[in-house]
């Protein structure tokens, strides 16, 4: 299985620019989460999932937006680009089946706004 | 403000020593977990305690929750050179969200 893959690995955008962060799992998860993470933050929540058709905002959600139209996929975009966005984004998948379950987190993807 | 709150920020021992991180947070939970950060990589998972448990171990860990106080501890024993990197805890909080909400981390560097 591959888990939860992120496409692209790097971007550089200029100012403005809109662009979309794909995110995709193959493990049937409910819970789909996009992290950001800042130098001295840790991992802040931007938006997230509990299934298809359902998303909501995290704790830093301006700027972006995200839908899940199905359960393996949940793209987020940026809808804008501004330099205060350049970060590492996470994706992660959880199965909300059970409670108490761990998250399965992607590689990053690594966003420079010019 | 995030749920939890780490403590140190950095670590640096001697291989072989312990390290011990804490973390805190503020409002009810499910349960606790720890997740492992490899420098330019993902966070892996490395342990999960709920919240009527007090204490837990997998291998090397040990991680323990007083909810009373709203904290807990990552306890690494006999460290490796290998076990260099940041750790996160990481909050499930009451209702079911799915959502995790993590600390700001604790980088350990095990020098050997």
């Amino acid at each position: 299985n591959a888990g939860v893959t992120q496409t692209p690995k790097f971007q550089v955008l200029k100012t403005g620019q809109s662009m979309t962060l794909q995110c995709a799992q193959d493990m049937n998860h409910e819970y789909m989460s996009w992290y950001r993470q800042d130098p001295g933050m840790g991992l802040r929540l931007i938006h997230y999932s509990v299934g298809a058709g359902i998303t909501d905002q995290g704790e830093v959600p301006n700027g972006y937006n995200v839908s899940r139209s199905t359960t393996e996929d949940f793209p987020l975009r940026l809808l804008s680009a501004a330099p205060s966005q350049t970060s590492v984004y996470f994706c992660a998948s959880r199965t909300g089946w059970g409670g108490n379950t761990e998250a399965f987190f992607g590689q990053g993807t690594r966003l420079t706004v010019v | 403000s995030q749920q939890g709150e780490e403590d140190p920020q950095a670590l640096s021992i001697q291989e072989g020593e312990n390290a011990t991180m804490n973390c805190s947070y503020k409002t009810s939970i499910n349960n606790l977990q720890w997740y492992r950060q490899n420098s330019g990589r993902g966070l892996v998972h490395l342990i999960l305690i709920r919240s009527n448990e007090r204490e837990k171990h997998s291998g090397r860990l040990r991680v323990t929750l007083d909810t009373s106080k709203k904290s807990s501890s990552l306890l690494i024993t006999a460290s490796r050179a290998a076990d260099t990197a940041s750790y996160f805890c990481a909050t499930d909080g009451s209702g079911n969200t799915g959502k995790l909400i993590f600390g700001q981390g604790t980088t350990l560097q095990v020098k050997p």
